[in-house]
């Protein structure tokens, strides 16, 4: 099946403790992108990737780190997380580089800094 | 930068009518619009996309209409039924990565 998978789904951490939610997806998909989600501001975008070693950030891409060594996998790193980084979390892949196109959404991290 | 923005944060329907979910944009080179829906608990599905050298275009049940005049962007649902209750957002790229999304309709479909 086609899909794109996060782990872990719910996480409760402390301020300050580096923390990686992993995304893979089996679509052999050329672009990966991390979005946060809040109330009242929707979908905004941490950082994208086009392909294998090519990142770039989004619109809040403070306090994240990405890394892109493999096609299938992207994770979201987390150094020092802040209560401010509590949100829900997607990654997201698609075939095209370009933003938008059928971009395929994983299930979603619910994120909680105590 | 692109900001996008829905006219209602939650829409009621009664089950059978026709739904309409709007998206306003700011930027006029705007070139690719896209329809998300996302039920609770789960990621952003998607539904329907449209380019700008495109008015409209027609999927099953959905429609979307673009106006580039007034830099607006529409959903309609035809004959809403329970499973189509969801968040509503519109996706909007001003061209290469960056995709813009507006904070989302909440549809509810009454019985």
């Amino acid at each position: 099946e086609a899909q794109v998978t996060q782990n872990p789904r719910y996480l409760i951490t402390v301020t300050g403790k580096k923390l990686t939610v992993t995304c893979s997806q089996n679509m052999n998909h050329e672009y990966m992108s991390w979005y946060r989600q809040d109330p009242g501001l929707g979908l905004r975008q941490i950082y994208y990737s086009m392909n294998v070693e090519v990142t770039d950030k989004g619109d809040v891409p403070e306090g994240y780190k990405v890394s892109r060594k493999e096609k299938r996998n992207f994770p979201l790193i987390l150094e020092s997380p802040s209560p401010n980084q509590t949100s829900l979390y997607f990654c997201a892949s698609s075939l095209s580089t370009r933003a938008g196109v059928e971009q395929y959404f994983g299930p979603g991290t619910r994120l909680t800094v105590t | 930068g692109e900001s996008v923005g829905l006219h209602l944060p939650t829409l009621s329907v009664q089950e059978g009518d026709n739904s309409i979910i709007n998206c306003a944009y700011s930027n006029s080179a705007s070139d690719y619009f896209i329809w998300y829906k996302q039920e609770s608990g789960k990621g952003p599905q998607f539904i329907i996309d449209i380019r700008s050298n495109m008015d409209k275009r027609q999927g099953q049940r959905v429609t979307v209409l673009l106006n580039k005049t007034v830099k607006h962007l529409s959903l309609q649902i035809a004959a809403t039924q329970p499973g189509d209750s969801a968040v509503y957002f519109c996706g909007v790229t001003g061209g290469g990565n960056k995709l813009t999304f507006g904070t989302g309709t909440q549809l509810k479909v009454e019985l």
